[in-house]
This record gives C-alpha cells, structure tokens and sequence, in this order.
C-alpha cells in the first residue's frame, strides 16, 4: 500500500505486505530528513534518517528515498507487521548552523490488518 | 525514550490557571524543546534552548514560557491557560556534536486539558 501524505494521512495494509508512506518537504535547502513513528500514548520515535548527499539509505526493514528534484520523501516498511501500526512523520531540517531546527510533516496513520 | 522524562503525564485545568510541565533528560544533550501536537497540525515548535544561557521562540510561543534550570531541565509555563492550549507536549533534546546530522529524541508526551 502507499500514502501520498498530506492528502492521505491514512493507510491500511495487510500483514505481510510492503508499505510506502510519503512526505513532500517544502523547503530545497533542507540537507538532513529523519523519520519518526508515533504509537499511540507515546512520543515520536527515531526510525531512519538521510543526509541530502544521498538518494537511499536503508535499515533494518526499512528503507527511506530521497528525491530531492521534486523535494520528496518515502519511507518504506518491508513485510509489514502489526507492531508497526502508528503514526509516521516526516521531519527536514535546514542547514547546520541553524542548528535542530526539524519542521515536521502532519503524519501518516499506519494501520496494519491481521 | 527512557531518557527524556516529562512530568506530569496527564494534567487538568481551568482556564485562567498558571501550570507548569517539566522535561528532564540524562542524555547529556545541550539542546532542549518543546513542542505542542494538535490533532492534523502535527508537531509544532514552542520554544527551544541550545544551552542553559540561550532560550528561543519558536512559531508558537504566545501564551508561554520556559525557564532552562540547568542542563538537565527544561520546563515549560503556562502563565494563564485558556482552553486552545489543550494538546498534547513534548519535550525533545538533541547533540549537535554529529555535524549536519542532528537527531531529536523525544519524551513521553504530557496531554493536558484546559477546561
């Protein structure tokens, strides 16, 4: 299944399968990008992160694109499970001197069905 | 994360009441926020602080307040709530020592409601 963000903050898949959440950043000088999951009651968790030197970068069974020509982001989840269900965001931070200053995106709602 | 700690978990309170949420985090890290969620608005910066003399707004400061008390603690005020602060807050931190690569690690969150 895949999400194309903003405009589909919700997605459903079934266990087992591959699922693409989706995130366009707003501003071209952003040089690092970082994927959090949110499960429910809990805070945002670190999953992946890509510097704007690379394209792909890959985790365990997670893998997150980075197209910077059309500032977008894909975080990919291999063989989905229920424990995977949560929120996912975006968040792109913009040059090093001005420190962590990440503008994240609204979020995708995982769900993940048995 | 274990090591970001925010308390109180769960606050209720009346509008005109002055609050106060705590962070404290055994990261070690110079670099402190907080953040404010709202359903569909994601996460928004209120204040941020790269070390114990330097505090920040960030986009959504009106109505609040912080006090860095050390390297450790950053809390968060609200000097009089009013019921559109009700949300949920968190309380992040950071090392910039990896250059260009700056991760925020969270805390649990506080949901407060303001009646």
């Amino acid at each position: 299944g895949e999400s194309v963000g903003l405009h589909l903050p919700t997605l459903s898949v079934q266990e087992g399968d591959n699922s693409i959440i989706n995130c366009a950043y707003s501003n071209s000088a952003s040089d690092y990008f970082i994927w959090y999951k949110q499960e429910s009651g809990k805070g945002p968790q670190f999953i992946i992160d890509i510097r704007s030197n690379m394209d792909k970068r890959q985790g365990q069974r997670v893998t997150v694109l980075l197209n910077k020509t059309v500032k977008h982001l894909s975080l990919q989840i291999a063989a989905t499970q229920p424990g995977d269900s949560a929120v996912y965001f975006c968040a792109e931070n913009i040059g090093e001197t001005s420190g962590s200053r990440l503008t994240f995106g609204e979020g995708t709602q995982l769900t993940v069905n048995p | 994360d274990a090591d970001v700690t925010q308390t109180p978990r769960n606050r209720i309170t009346k509008t005109g009441k002055r609050i106060m949420l705590e962070c404290s985090q055994t990261k070690g890290h110079d670099r402190m926020y907080w953040y404010r969620q709202d359903p569909g608005l994601g996460l928004r910066l209120i204040y941020y602080s790269f070390d114990v003399k330097d505090i920040n707004k960030g986009e959504i400061s009106d109505g609040y307040s912080v006090s860095r008390q050390a390297q450790a603690k950053f809390s968060l005020s609200l000097e009089s709530a009013i019921p559109n602060q009700t949300a949920l807050y968190f309380c992040a931190t950071s090392d910039p020592g990896l250059a260009g690569k700056e991760t925020q690690y969270f805390g649990p969150g506080t949901r407060l409601l303001v009646l």
